[in-house]
């Protein structure tokens, strides 16, 4: 069965400070990954996907087969960073299993 | 930006009551999910679906769940008889093909009391 695991329910950091989500996955296919972000009270968004090895609002995420992570990072956190943020696997029937999510907060 | 319209935003329903939660998809969308999520808990999926049928489903969507597509540009779920675990933010989501990601909408609130 594939599940997706965020260790961390809440991640609190200063504004300018680098910024790791951490992300782990168990799934026995080819995985394909994404990461959504909730604003306070607004839909979730999709924020990255991991064939398109972007980089959106600063943010970064690789894959990594070997230990099965996807972790997401930015190098200078904003305040506007903060929100809620879900790792999520899609499988091949076309299904999205979403870890736990992670609270990011930025101080001032 | 095309968006995924969900109504309504909250509703509040007695315990056995049916309920119809509705979403607008994205046009030219091809296929249709809906996810819960409780209080404190993480997203579930429920159900997907793809050329007017299911096309996989979890253990969460039993008997009392359905999906429909009774037009061109509407898709609902509706609860046949709710009960007090139901309660939860309910996301229509959707996407053009297999190989683009999901645009979800802002959520209908279901409080069953």
């Amino acid at each position: 069965a594939q599940r997706v695991t965020q260790p961390e329910k809440l991640l609190s950091v200063f504004k300018g400070a680098p910024v790791e989500l951490k992300c782990n996955y168990s799934y026995s296919g080819s995985p394909e990954l994404f990461w959504y972000v909730q604003y306070s009270r607004q839909r979730l968004q999709l924020l990255l996907r991991h064939i398109s090895r972007e980089s959106i609002k600063g943010f970064t995420a690789d894959l990594n087969k070997g230990e099965t992570s996807f972790h997401l990072k930015k190098p200078f956190a904003q305040e506007e960073d903060s929100a809620m943020y879900y790792c999520a696997l899609n499988n091949a029937g076309n299904m999205l299993t979403f870890g736990g999510g992670t609270r990011l907060m930025v101080k001032p | 930006e095309p968006e995924v319209t969900q109504t309504p935003s909250h509703q509040v329903t007695q315990m056995g009551q049916e309920v119809i939660l509705r979403c607008v998809p994205i046009s030219n969308h091809l296929y249709f999910y809906w996810y819960r999520q409780i209080l404190g808990q993480k997203v579930e999926f429920l159900v997907s679906f793809y050329n007017n049928e299911i096309s996989e489903k979890s253990e969460i969507f039993d008997d009392q769940f359905s999906v429909e597509r009774p037009d061109g540009s509407n898709f609902t779920l509706k609860i046949r008889s709710t009960k007090l675990e139901d309660s939860a933010m309910y996301f229509c989501a959707s996407k053009g093909t297999a190989y683009y990601g999901y645009t979800f909408g802002s959520g209908t609130r279901l409080t069953v009391v």
